[in-house]
C-alpha cells in the first residue's frame, strides 16, 4: 500500500534558525512528489514538483530535493512569514486519475 | 483571474439533509477533484474527474455524489447518507497532463447543526 509520511508533524523555529521538514514515501512507481504550503482556513498553495531522485527545487528561501525514498524541504533563514503548514503528496502509478497521496502535513511556526 | 471559485466558504447541515457545494475553475483545465480535510489527517480522496459527463470514486466516496456536466464545474453533494460530515472540503483541478501540479480552491467548511 503506498503511503506519505511526513515528520516533525509541528516545528517551531525561531526567525533565521534554518531547519528542514521530511517526507518518506513508499508508493510503486513514483510519478512525481509534489510539496504544497497550506494557511488556516485557506486551500494548498502548490510549491514544487519533483520527479526523479537528485533532482532540487529552489524558490526564495525554500528548497526541495528528492531522493528515492524521501524528500527534504529545506528552510533557510525562515521569517514569521513562512508560517504554516507543508504538505507532501506523491504521484504513483497505482493512483488512477493523476490522484494524489497526501501526507499528514508538517505545521511550521516561526517566530521573531 | 484565473482561479477555481469553492463556495459556500461556509455551509451547516441539519439531521436528513442534502448540501451541494460549489466548484467552479476558469483554468481550462481537464481533470477536477473532490477532497476531504479532517484535523491530523490528510486530504482524502472523495472523487475525481477526467473529462465532461464522467466521474470515478475515490477513496472514501461512500454518502457523496458529484456531477460534471460543464468542463468548469463539478458540484459536491453531501448526502444524509454521509453520517460524519463535518470537515473541510477542497477542490482541485490540473490540465489533464500527468506531470502538472493540482491547484486548489479555498474550501468550504461543512458544519452539523
Amino acid at each position: 500500500e503506498d503511503q506519505v509520511t511526513q515528520s516533525p508533524e509541528a516545528l517551531r523555529l525561531q526567525e533565521g534558525e534554518s531547519s528542514s521538514l521530511n517526507c518518506s514515501y513508499t508508493v510503486s512507481g513514483l510519478r512525481g512528489l509534489f510539496w504544497y504550503r497550506q494557511d488556516p482556513g485557506k486551500g494548498p498553495e502548490f510549491l514544487f514538483t519533483l520527479y526523479s531522485a537528485g533532482e532540487e527545487k529552489e524558490k526564495e528561501r525554500l528548497k526541495a530535493t528528492l531522493t528515492k525514498k524521501e524528500s527534504f524541504l529545506h528552510i533557510t533563514a525562515p521569517k514569521p512569514e513562512d508560517s504554516a503548514t507543508y504538505l507532501c503528496a506523491v504521484q504513483a502509478n497505482s493512483n488512477s486519475g493523476y490522484a494524489l497521496n497526501f501526507g499528514k502535513g508538517t505545521s511550521l511556526l516561526v517566530t521573531p | 483571474d484565473g482561479g477555481i471559485t469553492q463556495s459556500p466558504k461556509y455551509l451547516f447541515r441539519k439531521e436528513g439533509q442534502n448540501v451541494t457545494l460549489s466548484c467552479e475553475q476558469n483554468l481550462n483545465h481537464d481533470a477536477m477533484y473532490w477532497y476531504r480535510q479532517d484535523p491530523g489527517q490528510g486530504l482524502r480522496l472523495i472523487y475525481y474527474s477526467q473529462i465532461v459527463n464522467d466521474f470515478q470514486k475515490g477513496d472514501i466516496a461512500e454518502g457523496y455524489s458529484v456531477s460534471r456536466e460543464k468542463k468548469e464545474s463539478f458540484p459536491l453533494t453531501v448526502t444524509s447518507a454521509q453520517k460524519n460530515p463535518t470537515a473541510f472540503y477542497l477542490c482541485a483541478s490540473k490540465i489533464g497532463h500527468i506531470n502538472q501540479p493540482q491547484h486548489f480552491g479555498d474550501g468550504t467548511r461543512l458544519s452539523i447543526l
